[in-house]
């Protein structure tokens, strides 16, 4: 059984450029959550979501990230207009059938904004 | 949700016990106890939970308590590989999305 899946492992992008970062939950899990840990800082929650369904996204920045969780494919953590201080690694994580389940985490995704 | 209080940090000679302790005196009674660990700047690691009773894996054991309100994660015979910092987490529940709320955790270092 694979493992969370994430992609790319490593994302280089300019100021003012769109960030597309894509996570594969482990297969028959269908909750998703997406972390993101700023250098030398703990991990912090963004958004927590179900196939097509956003459940909690209190940790995600108002303006410029998205994210989604369609019925077919990976979840979507997208981030328009990057600025330097969105350098991070963003985790994704997911869990079975309910939400009490245990959260297995992905690589992660190195964001570089130059 | 129920806060947790872990020592920065910890050192362990390798093939030693490495006893890392967790304090959680708000945790409520429904409420699990989990542990996790970050080698480097991977992914965090899966490695065990429980809610009253102690718990065995193949990777660490974890003792909880009777008053539940701490609990402690034993490696049995640390390795250099075992170096990382560890997270004790109390999630939010089932109302809340269980989220995962990290605090700053242990970094065990095992040393040779």
């Amino acid at each position: 059984n694979a493992g969370v899946m994430q992609n790319p492992r490593h994302l280089v992008r300019r100021r003012g450029q769109e960030a597309r970062l894509r996570c594969s939950p482990m297969k028959g899990h269908s909750h998703v959550y997406w972390y993101r840990q700023l250098p030398e800082e703990g991990l912090k929650f963004m958004v927590y979501l179900q196939k097509e369904n956003i459940i909690d996204e209190s940790g995600m920045p108002k303006e410029r990230f998205s994210a989604e969780f369609p019925k077919e494919g990976p979840s979507i953590l997208r981030i328009q207009q990057v600025v330097r201080g969105d350098s991070a690694a963003y985790f994704c994580a997911s869990s079975p059938s309910t939400s009490t389940d245990t959260q297995y985490f992905g690589p992660g995704t190195r964001l570089t904004v130059l | 949700d129920a806060k947790t209080t872990q020592p920065t940090s910890m050192d362990c000679a390798e093939g030693r016990a490495a006893n890392l302790p967790c304090n959680h005196s708000t945790i409520s009674g429904n409420e699990y106890v989990y542990w996790y660990r970050q080698i480097h700047s991977q992914g965090p690691q899966y490695i065990i939970h429980g809610l009253k009773n102690n718990e065995t894996n193949e990777m660490a054991s974890l003792i909880i308590t009777e008053d539940r309100k701490s609990s402690t994660l034993i490696l049995p015979h640390a390795t250099l590989r075992d170096t990382a910092v560890y997270y004790c987490i109390v999630p939010r529940g089932e109302e809340a999305g269980n989220m995962l709320t990290f605090g700053g955790g242990t970094r065990l270092m095992v040393k040779p």
